[in-house]
């Protein structure tokens, strides 16, 4: 079955604090593509990633940073220096199904950053 | 480029009532889904057109709800009667398999309230 797990439903931090965002997954396919998408209060779901299942590298953006690993299952998401504007429900998501390219979430995390 | 545009962005309506959502995608995107998102979930795929055929409706109650895409393009979503659990933010999302690598642009959504 595929599946996608996010363990913390909320995290609450002070700006300028560093944050990682858990994501865990399952398939048994050997084709796929892991994503994150933040969904600020606005309520439209904003790419951040792709990542498909032969590329392992670490991807950094900014102050964003993505540490994808198979042995584990995850695809962890790191925000350097959290900010005020980063308040919002992150998601992560998995795609499989070859051609069909099914995409299923995770529940979410809510991200709160206080000033 | 302009994104993924839904209308209207707030609807309520009384229990077995009718309504309709529409969604005109990012020009060139083949491909267009709709998803249901309930309070506190990630989204979950309705239905995925392909130009004006339909992919996967397999996660879309048939018995309320309906879904067209007449000439490729726009698209809209019918629910018809409503019931209380259909309460949620309803998404349109596309994508362009060729150019954008699977990756889907979400719009801002159509909250429904369902009293």
């Amino acid at each position: 079955a595929q599946k996608v797990t996010q363990a913390q439903t909320e995290i609450s931090v002070v700006e300028k604090e560093d944050v990682t965002l858990d994501c865990v997954y399952e398939t048994r396919d050997t084709t796929y593509y892991l994503f994150w998408y933040k969904q600020p209060p606005s309520g439209e779901l904003v790419f951040l990633i792709r990542r498909n299942s032969f590329d392992e590298q670490n991807e950094i953006s900014g102050r964003y940073s993505w540490n994808f690993q198979k042995s584990t299952s995850s695809f962890n998401f790191t925000i350097t220096a959290s900010q005020v504007v980063d308040s919002a429900v992150y998601f992560c998501a998995l795609m499989y199904g070859g051609a069909t390219n099914k995409l299923i979430f995770g529940t979410g995390t809510l991200l709160a950053v206080q000033p | 480029e302009a994104g993924v545009a839904q209308s209207p962005r707030y609807k309520i309506i009384e229990k077995r009532q009718s309504v309709a959502f529409w969604c005109n995608p990012i020009s060139g995107h083949a491909t267009l889904y709709w998803y249901q998102q309930i309070l506190g979930q990630g989204p979950k795929l309705l239905i995925q057109f392909q130009n004006n055929g339909v992919v996967d409706d397999s996660q879309l109650p048939k018995d309320r709800f309906s879904a067209e895409r007449l000439k490729g393009v726009d698209s809209t979503l019918k629910i018809q009667p409503a019931k209380l659990e259909d309460s949620a933010v309803y998404l349109c999302a596309s994508s362009n398999l060729e150019l954008a690598k699977n990756i889907q642009y979400f719009g801002a959504g159509t909250r429904l309230s369902v009293l």
